[in-house]
């Protein structure tokens, strides 16, 4: 069965950087887009930007654009996420997603608690 | 970058009654290479990543209840849970894959009156 599981909750300092990973298992890896979405304390979704695992080709939100590097490792099947000169607002769960070429998100990790303090 | 609003922001129903969730794109969402609607639904209960319910505007993903439908196009869309279980207490948000970057809704919360 598709799975994506995260590595565990991190705390940082600000303007720290923070690295989540994202295994993938059950699927054929470089088949499929990887997203990566965030989710502030009792807010909604922001999407962050994606990979073409494929390719290597990523789409960045603007918001994150210089501070966020998506990578992958198809020899693990392993995705990550790099965020860079975090500050409070970047406390957050952090969820990868697949994707399916130009289909929806079907399947989503368990979640990434980062939380930026002092 | 297209802008989704959902309304209402929140809404108590009760339960075996009907619960609607309207969603509107800022630009119309249309492939016109199949004529599809890129527009996801999904739903998020406490402590749990959002679950995708509906791609494609109205297409039902495998498992999921047939309470739950969508319909609508280009700019207007609408999620319907026809009887509303007590499990169906959530978050829901709409999501265009047309462009990027992909946005959400902001949520609909759904409780039971």
């Amino acid at each position: 069965q598709v799975q994506l599981v995260q590595s565990g909750a991190e705390v940082k300092k600000p303007g720290a950087s923070v690295k989540i990973s994202c295994k993938a298992s059950g699927y054929t890896f470089t088949n499929y887009l990887i997203i990566w979405v965030r989710q502030a304390p009792g807010q909604g979704l922001e999407w962050m930007g994606l990979i073409n695992v494929n390719d290597g080709n990523t789409n960045y939100a603007q918001k994150v654009q210089g501070r966020v590097t998506m990578t992958t490792d198809t020899s693990t099947s392993t995705a990550y996420m790099e965020l860079g000169s975090l500050t409070s607002d970047d406390t957050a769960v952090y969820y990868c997603v697949r994707e399916p070429p130009a289909s929806a998100n079907d399947y989503w990790g368990q979640g990434t608690l980062v939380t930026v303090s002092s | 970058d297209i802008v989704m609003t959902q309304s209402p922001d929140s809404l108590a129903v009760s339960l075996g009654e009907r619960a609607t969730i309207n969603c509107k794109s800022s630009l119309s969402v249309l492939y016109s290479s199949n004529n599809k609607n890129p527009l996801a639904w999904y739903q998020q209960k406490p402590g749990q990543p959002p679950k995708l319910l509906i791609s494609w505007a109205s297409t039902r993903e495998s498992g999921v209840p047939d309470r739950f439908s969508g319909s609508g196009s280009g700019t207007d869309f609408t999620l319907a849970i026809s009887s509303l279980q007590a499990e169906d207490v959530a978050v829901y948000y709409c999501q265009q894959y047309y462009s990027n970057p992909r946005t959400f809704g902001q949520g609909t919360k759904v409780e039971i009156k």
